[in-house]
């Protein structure tokens, strides 16, 4: 019930597509859903996080999209670039900024 | 305000021996939070230290302890290591008062038991 399911593993995307990143998790505990972008070689960085009142969320070139009903969140990378090219995180906590649950990830390269 | 830092970037270690490695909290931080992320996975928390005291523990066992000094910096100990050890190590720092205690992350320190 802790784990936090993430989909794709990995993507392909030509640059200007628009790649979307598909999370799931269990335990309606869960009040606070980031996404972290990790370098190879660099920890997690918070790229926007969400709280499970608001059903969406912009900042920049990337948006959240919450479904509380069906416990699924997922991001979505407008106009990608190839510098977008890193490992994406789902996470989801109890406590915001307390022990986070991490998905597996999901490697996308954005070609140029 | 400067960064989360850790030492050593690098570590090779053989099966059985005892690892120490450490974190500097970015400035302002007075909880530090430890992860195990294995090739190819997410980081698994492991535990959080606030104000020097344990504050919460994943699923990993007593063998892998941890410490925090007054200054907020924090160890993470593992002993009677064990291949399957071998992972980098995330620290995290954050503010627990307000609001917005998100988490900083390090770079880590990339374990390899042998």
């Amino acid at each position: 019930q802790q784990q936090v399911k993430q989909s794709p593993q990995s993507l392909i995307v030509q640059k200007g597509g628009i790649p979307i990143i598909n999370c799931a998790y269990e335990n309606t505990a869960f009040d606070y859903f980031p996404w972290y972008q990790q370098f190879p070689g660099k920890g997690p960085a918070l790229l926007i996080a969400i709280r499970p009142d608001v059903s969406e969320k912009k900042e920049g070139r990337f948006t959240i999209s919450f479904n509380k009903s069906a416990k699924q969140f997922s991001l979505h990378i407008m106009d990608s670039q190839p510098g977008d090219s890193a490992t994406y995180f789902c996470a989801a906590s109890i406590v915001q900024g307390q022990n986070f649950v991490f998905g597996p990830g999901t490697r996308l390269s954005v070609l140029p | 305000e400067t960064g989360v830092t850790q030492s050593p970037t690098h570590l090779i270690k053989t099966r059985g021996q005892q690892v120490t490695l450490r974190c500097s909290s970015q400035s302002g931080h007075n909880t530090v939070s430890w992860y195990q992320q294995a090739l190819g996975q997410g980081p698994q928390f492991i535990f959080q230290y606030y104000r020097e005291e344990e504050n919460g523990r994943g699923n990993f066992p007593p063998r892998f302890s941890g410490l925090q000094f007054p200054n907020y910096s924090s160890e993470l100990n593992v002993n009677a290591l064990e291949l399957d050890d071998s992972a980098l190590y995330l620290c995290a720092s954050s503010r627990t008062s307000g609001v917005h205690n998100e988490q900083f992350f390090g770079p880590g320190t990339r374990l390899t038991v042998l």
